[in-house]
């Protein structure tokens, strides 16, 4: 079984100011871990994965997370915020060997302020 | 890549009344689907999901069935609504012949059972 644990359901940041959210995972295997970005009203549209590849993992918008094995996390950073980047983000966990059954973290709301 | 279309986007629906989201794939051939749902204030539960034609998984026990008349359409029912049934539907699939193994979401159907 695994679970997702995203810390803070609301991080508030700058604009320019580093983002960084918090996912912490348990797996029972090795897991494939995801971020995901949702925009208001909308669907989720994948910003990064790992999947055993490089630890440190670059995805779409500036956004980074970086798999740490011995501290069971995936955060996701980003250097400089940008207002566009105000959404809710979700850590994802699946199994490596059951790919696409996707147990999701609670979500952290990310409000930018100018 | 594989698109996913869901409608309707939003749906207003008296409790005790009948349900049908459908959800359609295209880009792609024999994905694996799921049916996530969305509670306010709540992370993402995986509802359903679906290998094949007329191959149905529940992941949790509910007022709600699932249904895959065709490879790439999955359908989420229900015979009366409940007001916990409100919540906002996604749909999902895998693309893994693309080797990107990527999740792709559907736009989201809301549903609010008064």
């Amino acid at each position: 079984a695994q679970s997702v644990t995203q810390l803070g359901s609301h991080v508030s940041v700058s604009e320019g100011a580093l983002v960084l959210l918090r996912c912490n995972y348990s797996s029972s295997v090795p897991p494939y871990l995801f971020w995901y970005v949702q925009y208001p009203n909308q669907g989720l549209q994948l910003l990064l994965k790992y999947t055993s590849a490089a630890t440190l993992v670059k995805g779409i918008n500036g956004f980074e997370a970086e798999f740490k094995k011995s501290e069971t996390s995936f955060h996701l950073t980003k250097p400089s915020a940008h207002m566009s980047d105000a959404a809710e983000y979700f850590c994802a966990v699946t199994p490596g060997t059951s790919y696409g059954k996707l147990t999701f973290g609670q979500g952290t709301i990310l409000t930018v302020h100018p | 890549s594989q698109t996913i279309h869901q409608w309707p986007a939003t749906l207003v629906q008296p409790v005790g009344s009948p349900l049908s989201l459908e959800c359609t794939v295209e880009g792609t051939s024999n994905p694996n689907l799921y049916w996530y749902r969305q509670a306010a204030g709540r992370g993402l539960q995986l509802l359903f999901y679906s290998v094949g034609i007329g191959q149905i998984s529940s992941e949790v026990p509910q007022n709600l069935s699932a249904s895959r008349p065709q490879d790439r359409q999955f359908i989420l029912s229900s015979k009366k609504l409940l007001l916990s049934d409100s919540g906002f539907y996604l749909c999902a699939g895998d693309d893994i012949i693309a080797v990107q193994e990527t999740q792709y979401f559907g736009p989201g159907t809301r549903l609010l059972v008064l």
